[in-house]
């Protein structure tokens, strides 16, 4: 079952703009990663959020965490255009052991 | 160099044929998974195994088949039984999950492997 849902599905900026990504859940978590997949690759962890952290900074990205509101956002600031790619959020369940992937958002960022 | 290779990167199924999708690691991880992507859409989880001679089904296990005879390798077989297996393929591996959780638990990505019925 899809754990986190992505919102946008797709996200268009120009370089040097900031790009904003949302990912709900639905159950407790322990963790919540997110993921870059560049077409036709495999995935590329970005960053790891506990559930008892709310924020977190890795770089031009920063994450938050609302477990009230089971959400998480992973802001990339002053965006290029080798940020394009899809990305991903992913969720490790308190009991299933396992990871659960959204159906991520497509950011293009346009020279 | 430590990593995760799937192989082959492209691979042609005929109707009514199994094939195995090589999954090896070398980053002495004992979880691995393999995942079925579509596209435009998420991952979702076929087997995942935590430990050598163990594997647990996911949540589209129907149609696949996997084992875990060494730590290093996951190979997964797609059979005839699998009625719509043309979908891009990608293994991963993490450090233990369950009571480890709250620890490092980030998986890493082979670059996958795109099966096509023919």
């Amino acid at each position: 079952s899809q754990q986190g849902e992505e919102d946008p599905q797709a996200l268009s900026i120009q370089e040097g703009e900031n790009a904003t990504m949302n990912c709900s859940y639905k159950t407790s978590i322990n963790n919540l990663q997110w993921y870059r997949q560049n077409s036709g690759r495999g995935l590329v962890h970005l960053i790891l959020i506990r559930s008892n952290e709310r924020e977190k900074h890795s770089g031009r990205l920063r994450v938050t965490l609302d477990t009230s509101k089971k959400s998480s956002s992973l802001l990339i600031t002053a965006s290029r255009a080798a940020d394009t790619a899809s990305y991903f959020c992913a969720t490790l369940d308190s009991g299933y052991s396992t990871l659960t992937f959204g159906k991520g958002t497509m950011l293009l960022v346009s020279p | 160099d430590g990593g995760i290779t799937q192989s082959p990167k492209y691979l042609f199924r005929k109707e009514g044929q199994n094939v195995t999708l090589s999954c090896e690691q070398n980053l002495n991880h004992d979880a691995m998974y393999w995942y079925r992507q579509d596209p435009g859409q998420g991952l979702r989880l076929i087997y995942y195994s935590q430990i050598v001679n163990d594997f647990q089904k996911g949540d589209i296990a129907e149609g696949y088949s996997v084992s875990r005879e060494k730590k290093e390798s996951f190979p997964l077989t797609v059979t005839s039984a699998q009625k719509n297996p043309t979908a891009f393929y990608l293994c991963a591996s993490s450090l233990r999950t369950g009571f480890l959780a709250q620890m490092n638990t980030e998986a890493f990505f082979g670059q996958g492997t795109r099966l096509t019925v023919v």
